[in-house]
């Protein structure tokens, strides 16, 4: 199963575009590529998942390179509330016979004003 | 459209006591994941449930058990409580299919003394 490593923590002041790049050197390929941001003490909350090139929703875009050995959530102009941690995953689907997801230690990321 | 739901939000037990912890998924889904949370840790995959059956398990041991339902909802006892069980229980519900995007539950802590 493909493991996952990012940066512990990040800073950021209110407006910024925080990009968070986790590297996931053994990523299948049938695995599909997935972000989550958690609060403390909440269950993680889904923000965007994707396969290859970019993918983007209203609140993130995810950058993968065609190699797809790291991938790249870019949150557009952060506040204070997106202080969280956040977590890449990737996630087996079932043609490879696995199903569950790896959880590394997440990136912490802090928003100053 | 209700999402994933968890029961109780906190729980507090002694060593050796059983707890069950109750989980609904979303709506549509059919498919549940257990995930433990330690105090400043990502969460650790524990098993997954689909068609009432364990379908994938991580490396707990069998202290811990589950459950599903028809309805799809599911249940995860832990026996012979230990003081290192003390976490955050995470549920996450998908949809069997590819890229199974999991969405979780706002968890419930479990506190052993």
């Amino acid at each position: 199963l493909a493991k996952t490593t990012q940066p512990i923590s990040m800073d950021s002041y209110e407006g910024q575009e925080v990009n968070i790049t986790c590297s996931h050197n053994n990523i299948a390929t049938n695995d599909y590529i997935t972000w989550y941001q958690q609060f403390p003490s909440q269950g993680p909350r889904f923000i965007i998942q994707g396969y290859k090139t970019k993918v983007t929703n209203e609140v993130a875009s995810l950058f993968i390179p065609a190699d797809r050995k790291s991938s790249t959530l870019s949150l557009p102009r952060v506040s204070l509330s997106d202080t969280a941690v956040y977590y890449c995953l990737v996630g087996d689907s079932p043609i490879s016979g696995t199903y569950k997801y790896i959880f590394g230690t997440g990136t912490r990321l802090k928003v100053l004003a | 459209d209700a999402g994933v739901t968890q029961s109780p939000t906190h729980l507090i037990k002694t060593r050796g006591q059983q707890v069950t912890l109750r989980c609904s998924p979303k709506s549509g889904h059919d498919t549940v994941s257990w995930y433990q949370q330690a105090l400043g840790q990502g969460p650790q995959f524990i098993f997954q449930y689909y068609e009432e059956e364990e379908r994938q398990r991580g490396n707990f041991p069998d202290r811990f058990s589950g459950h599903q339902f028809p309805n799809y909802s599911s249940e995860l006892n832990v026996n012979a409580l230990l003081l290192g069980d003390s976490a955050l229980y995470l549920c996450a519900s998908s949809s069997t299919g590819v890229g199974e995007t999991q969405y979780f539950g706002p968890g419930t802590r479990l506190l052993v003394l």
